[in-house]
């Protein structure tokens, strides 16, 4: 069980928005620890593709952004193409666990 | 180009020992904290451990899974990340990443799998 709760799964057709949500608790996103976000492709590393919950690093396009409010955060795609389709995770610092915690991971189908 | 070059995964017993390396090719992991980050088959991402820019009297922490197995260290004149892993249980069989913390984990190294099997 994560301490960062994400849905298995998101799906949409090509253009479409998806959305997904990263819900934690006080120990973590609650008590004001950053939120980021990474896509991974099969077979390679992660890659962050929003930090601090909402800046995009240089070559991620303004399709993605991101927002956190109290003990959530979320992600949403814009205009979805398919190399969207990856794994997505949230990433925070938790108090409780004295460390870095990561979301279950989202599978986002591009339909 | 930027990059972490990783070495040392492979295949052990149960109860064995591996040392993970991770050094940076024109990127600098001297003034910033590091992290070990593991991916099981098929699984999701899984925090190891971290060590603090300083090292040796600085902060290191731990996963619970793993704390008290396994150490990590740093070498700045190397510009290097090492994770000593000992009595390793099959559990711990995953893809090892290291990577630095700079506007979130950025950038991360190209991942070496472990094996822990008889």
């Amino acid at each position: 069980q994560s301490a960062l709760t994400q849905p298995p799964s998101v799906s949409g057709a090509p253009g479409q928005t998806v959305t997904i949500s990263c819900t934690g608790s006080s120990s973590n996103l609650g008590a004001g620890y950053d939120v980021h976000w990474y896509q991974q492709l099969p077979g390679t590393a992660p890659k962050v593709v929003l930090y601090h919950s909402d800046i995009r690093p240089p070559g991620v396009p303004d399709r993605f952004s991101g927002s956190k409010s109290g003990t959530s955060a979320s992600l949403a795609i814009t205009g979805l193409q398919a190399d969207d389709e990856a794994d997505y995770y949230c990433q925070s610092f938790d108090d409780s666990l004295s460390g870095t915690v990561f979301g279950g991971g989202t599978k986002v189908t591009v339909l | 180009e930027v990059q972490l070059v990783q070495s040392g995964g492979g295949l052990v017993v149960p109860g064995g020992s591996l040392r993970l390396s991770c050094e940076g090719s024109g990127v600098s992991l001297t003034t910033f904290n590091m992290n070990w980050v593991r991916q099981a088959p098929g699984k999701g991402l899984e925090w190891v451990s971290y060590i603090d820019r300083s090292g040796g009297r600085g902060i290191v922490l731990y996963a619970d899974s793993v704390r008290g197995r396994f150490t990590i260290s740093r070498d700045n004149g190397k510009n290097s990340l090492y994770l000593q892993m000992n009595s390793l249980r099959t559990e711990d069989t995953a893809v090892y990443y290291c990577v630095r913390e700079n506007r979130g984990f950025d950038p991360w190294g190209q991942g070496t799998l472990v094996t822990v099997s008889s």
